[in-house]
């Protein structure tokens, strides 16, 4: 079984512009998380959601960030536009069953985004 | 305010050697802790996970252990193999506003050396 993939694996823009990340879920994982890893920093949430719904995203820092999962299956994470700060590792997680604490969340590889 | 510490940062054993690594957390309210293994360009991979009643994990050689009173977690790798360099994210689940979240600490480098 295919585990979280994501697209890009790295990406380099200029700030000011718009980038886009994708996050394909583990096939029937109802959960779709996003995280971010600022260089020398702890990975933090941004965001959880369940289907197509978002359960949670107190973490999102600011209103250049959006995300969307339409249809439930994969997901996009936009950044519009970019700032310096806004360079780190993007990980996707995804997990099964509604909202359980338990169950494990399997993360992919992570997307590498810098903003020079 | 959440938090999860970590210590060391980084650590550098030989081959076969054992080795812990230690985590503290401020976490409330608690639901339980995992120990995740990152390798250099992959997502992290959970190794052991203990809720509030466990005070002891294994997997293979890695052991895990959790004092709930006290807010520590330790990870002791037994016969260390070259394999096992990567960062081990100590990770504190906690429940809250009908959703669960993850606290991260910034991990402890490893480095294996034959």
């Amino acid at each position: 079984e295919a585990g979280v993939t994501q697209f890009p694996s790295h990406s380099v823009i200029e700030k000011g512009q718009t980038v886009t990340l994708r996050c394909d879920p583990i096939s029937g994982h109802d959960n779709l998380y996003w995280y971010r890893r600022v260089m020398g920093k702890e990975i933090k949430f941004l965001l959880h959601f369940v289907k197509e719904s978002k359960q949670d995203e107190s973490g999102m820092p600011n209103n250049r960030f959006l995300a969307e999962r339409t249809g439930g299956t994969y997901s996009t994470l936009k950044v519009q536009p970019a700032e310096l700060e806004d360079s780190g590792v993007y990980f996707c997680a995804s997990s099964p069953n509604p909202g359980q604490g338990r169950n494990e969340q399997f993360f992919g590889p992570g997307t590498r985004l810098t903003v020079l | 305010k959440n938090q999860v510490e970590q210590s060391p940062q980084s650590l550098i054993i030989l081959e076969g050697k054992n080795c812990t690594l230690q985590c503290n957390y401020t976490v409330s309210p608690f639901s339980n802790l995992r120990w995740y293994k990152q390798d250099t360009g992959r997502g992290p991979v959970s190794l052991t996970i203990m809720t509030f009643s466990e005070n002891t994990k294994s997997n293979g050689r890695y052991t895990a252990t959790l004092d709930a009173d006290t807010k520590q977690s330790s990870l002791h790798i037994t016969a260390s193999q070259l394999s096992d360099s990567a960062s081990y994210i100590c990770v504190v689940t906690h429940s809250g506003a009908g959703s669960y979240q993850l606290t991260f600490g910034k991990g402890t480098k490893l480095s294996v050396i034959p």
